[in-house]
């Protein structure tokens, strides 16, 4: 099975900070990866998809990027309403999750 | 717009079989979609553990696979999902959601239900 690690598994950071989520792949997943935010007593929401593609309706300050085995989200300006949960989800071979970096307010 | 919403015990006794089932409204379950249930226990991450497509065909995690199943009601628009010999560490909020059989990432998902395991 392809393992997915994402770090850091949490940060503090303030409104207005520039953030940066790592995710990493096993083995080449091409560019199936998936960026996920879930805020307390919800499901997942889907960010971004197939590595790159901002869903409708999700700020323009969300960014992902990479391929193969290194992506990154990356959240240009923090605001109040970003502090999360975030996850990568491969979708190349049967879904698997990283293990979540949680967003905390410093 | 699709809605899913799982239903099914809120407890569950160790051994015994934890049983949930989807709704869906808003389309059809024969559409393009696999049809899954992800879990996520208390504070921690989220685990995906299978899915079914209309046809029946399945795709299980490999770590749950000999103590699930997961079947599609094309009569109600419903699936449900069994997982058998539950122990504590099954406790979690399980949830439905699904995924374009193409695109492949989870666009919509059910509220969740949390499913305790204990005695």
């Amino acid at each position: 099975d392809i393992q997915m690690t994402q770090s850091p598994s949490s940060l503090s950071a303030s409104v207005g900070d520039r953030v940066t989520i790592t995710c990493r792949a096993s083995q080449s997943i091409s560019i199936y990866l998936n960026w996920y935010q879930q805020k307390p007593g919800k499901a997942p929401k889907l960010l971004i998809s197939a590595a790159s593609s901002l869903q409708s309706g999700v700020p323009s300050r969300f960014s992902g990027s990479g391929s193969g085995t290194d992506f990154t989200l990356t959240i240009s300006s923090l605001q109040p309403e970003d502090f999360a949960t975030y996850y990568c989800q491969q979708s190349y071979s049967t879904p698997v999750f990283g293990g979540g970096t949680k967003v905390e307010i410093k | 717009q699709m809605q899913l919403q799982e239903s099914g015990p809120g407890l569950v006794k160790p051994s015994e079989t934890l049983s949930l089932t989807c709704a869906v409204s808003g389309g059809s379950i024969t559409s393009r979609n696999w049809w899954s249930w992800v879990r996520q226990p208390p504070g921690k991450g989220v685990e995906w553990i299978g899915e079914v497509y209309h046809t029946g065909s399945t795709n299980y995690n490999a770590s749950l696979k000999s103590r699930v199943t997961i079947s599609v009601d094309k009569s109600k628009n419903q699936f449900s999902m069994k997982l058998t010999s539950v122990a504590a560490a099954d406790t979690a909020v399980y949830y439905c959601a699904t995924k374009n059989y193409d695109l492949r990432h989870f666009n919509y998902w059910g509220q969740g239900t949390l499913v305790t395991v204990s005695s």
